[in-house]
């Protein structure tokens, strides 16, 4: 079955880029939206962004400034960078896969497990 | 941004008992609603979507309703592997927001 698993550097310095890539792995990376979402003790789930398999993208206004999301259909993954981080950026990340195929709704079908990102010098 | 919120915070309940969650959206998002649970260190998994639709291999013991504002999701006949965290999400409007979560524990 489909599985998604994120990968990238659990620490990252302040005001320098977080960079996270989820892999796509037993199905294809295509005709989906693929979002990524951050969750801290604090604040709770809060979506970043969606990209499609053709390259559009879409952002949370919170973020926009900061981040761009990408896809690589060749290797069959997606990324995340925010760039400018600070002790408020750490979170554990997932990403996760709308279900409807070419059609955006924003519910997630499937998650990956979540990779925890600490902000800290 | 929609607020979402999830009643109680927390629930203590015991294997066999039937439990509700609810949860209110701060403006009507129509049946724009899913459901997931979430265990620590594993995926969150995907319940309901569409307010009361089941994703596939959900067993029907989970069940959700409601429109517009107000939303409800009801676990029948508690098992052990039923107590994680739940939480509600809206989809109806930019950005997609989440609420803050229901830990139901055993009692």
């Amino acid at each position: 079955q489909v599985q998604l698993q994120e990968s990238g550097p659990g620490l990252v310095k302040p005001s320098e880029t977080l960079s996270l890539t989820c892999t796509v792995s037993g199905g294809s990376i295509n005709s989906y939206y693929w979002s990524w979402i951050r969750q801290t003790p604090g604040k709770g789930l809060e979506w970043i962004g969606y990209i499609y398999y053709s390259g559009n993208t879409n952002y949370n206004p919170s973020l926009k400034n900061r981040v761009t999301i990408s896809v690589d259909r060749s290797t069959n993954q997606f990324s995340l960078k925010l760039n400018s981080v600070t002790a408020a950026d750490t979170a554990v990340y997932y990403c996760a896969r709308d279900g409807h195929g070419s059609n955006w709704y924003g519910d997630f079908d499937l998650w990956g497990r979540g990779t925890l990102v600490t902000v800290s010098s | 941004d929609i607020q979402m919120t999830q009643s109680p915070s927390s629930l203590s309940a015991s294997v066999g008992d039937r439990v509700t969650i609810t949860c209110r959206a701060s403006e009507g998002i129509s049946n724009y609603l899913a459901w997931f649970q979430q265990k620590p260190g594993k995926a969150p998994k995907s319940l309901i979507y569409a307010a009361s639709s089941l994703q596939s291999g959900v067993p029907s013991k989970f069940s959700g309703s409601g429109s517009g504002t107000d939303f409800t999701l009801t676990i029948s006949s508690l098992q052990p592997e039923d107590f994680a965290t739940y939480y509600c999400q809206q989809y109806n409007s930019y950005p997609i927001t989440f609420g803050q979560g229901t830990r139901l524990e055993i009692k």
